[in-house]
């Protein structure tokens, strides 16, 4: 079992460009979580996915971010356009009701 | 008050030691517990996952929940420079995370010393 896979692992962009976050749960897990990691403020939830299917949102900061679960084993973070303040790691967790798996992150730098 | 509180340390101990870390919480509906281990640019790791009141062992962890003072523990014993790291408390109402996802507490920064 490779685990949740995410890519890129680092992302360095200018400010106004789009970035695209990827993740590829766990097989079997029926839960997808994205999550943002930053020192003033921990984890924090930004949406989940149950059975592919969006179930809860509010934790997205902004209409810049956006995520997509097409099929089972493939989801996207979408920030357009990025701003400096999006720093921060970006994890993917997948989840079949004991506890989460979490992917490496993704370090996204915003300059 | 935040719905999670966790000392974010550093919490500094020798090698061999007993190591004590700690979360509080507020919300009454949480019923899952849990403990993930961070290492520095690494995803959190689940380490335990407990149900409801009571103490639960596994190696030289042991979780403690306490729902009447809202207060979980996660003790380390005879602990090893590879247990440092940062230690995230997590609680859900829900077994999967479910409608809500995790609340994690923001993590304490362990650090044993050889």
């Amino acid at each position: 079992d490779a685990g949740v896979i995410q890519s890129p692992r680092h992302e360095v962009t200018e400010m106004g460009q789009e970035v695209t976050l990827r993740c590829k749960p766990i097989s079997g897990h029926d839960y997808l979580f994205w999550y943002r990691q930053t020192m003033m403020r921990g984890l924090e939830l930004l949406i989940y996915f149950n059975n592919n299917v969006p179930i809860d949102d509010s934790g997205m900061p902004e209409d810049r971010f956006s995520a997509k679960m097409p099929n089972a084993s493939f989801s996207t973070l979408k920030i357009q356009p990025s701003e400096p303040r999006d720093s921060a790691v970006y994890f993917c967790a997948s989840s079949t009701g004991y506890g989460y798996t979490f992917g490496s992150g993704t370090r996204l730098t915003v300059v | 008050q935040k719905e999670v509180e966790q000392d974010p340390g550093p919490l500094s101990v020798p090698e061999g030691a007993i190591v004590s870390l700690n979360c509080t919480y507020s919300n009454s509906a949480f019923q899952y517990f849990m403990w993930y281990r961070q290492y520095s640019r690494k995803g959190p790791e689940l380490l335990m996952y407990t149900y409801s009141s009571g103490n639960k062992e596994d190696g030289r962890f042991t979780a403690q929940v306490d729902k009447s003072s809202k207060y979980i523990s996660l003790f380390i014993r005879d602990s090893q420079p590879s247990d440092s790291a940062t230690y995230l408390c997590a609680m859900s109402p829900y077994s999967g995370g479910g409608a809500d996802g995790l609340t994690f507490g923001k993590g304490t920064h362990l650090i044993i010393q050889p």
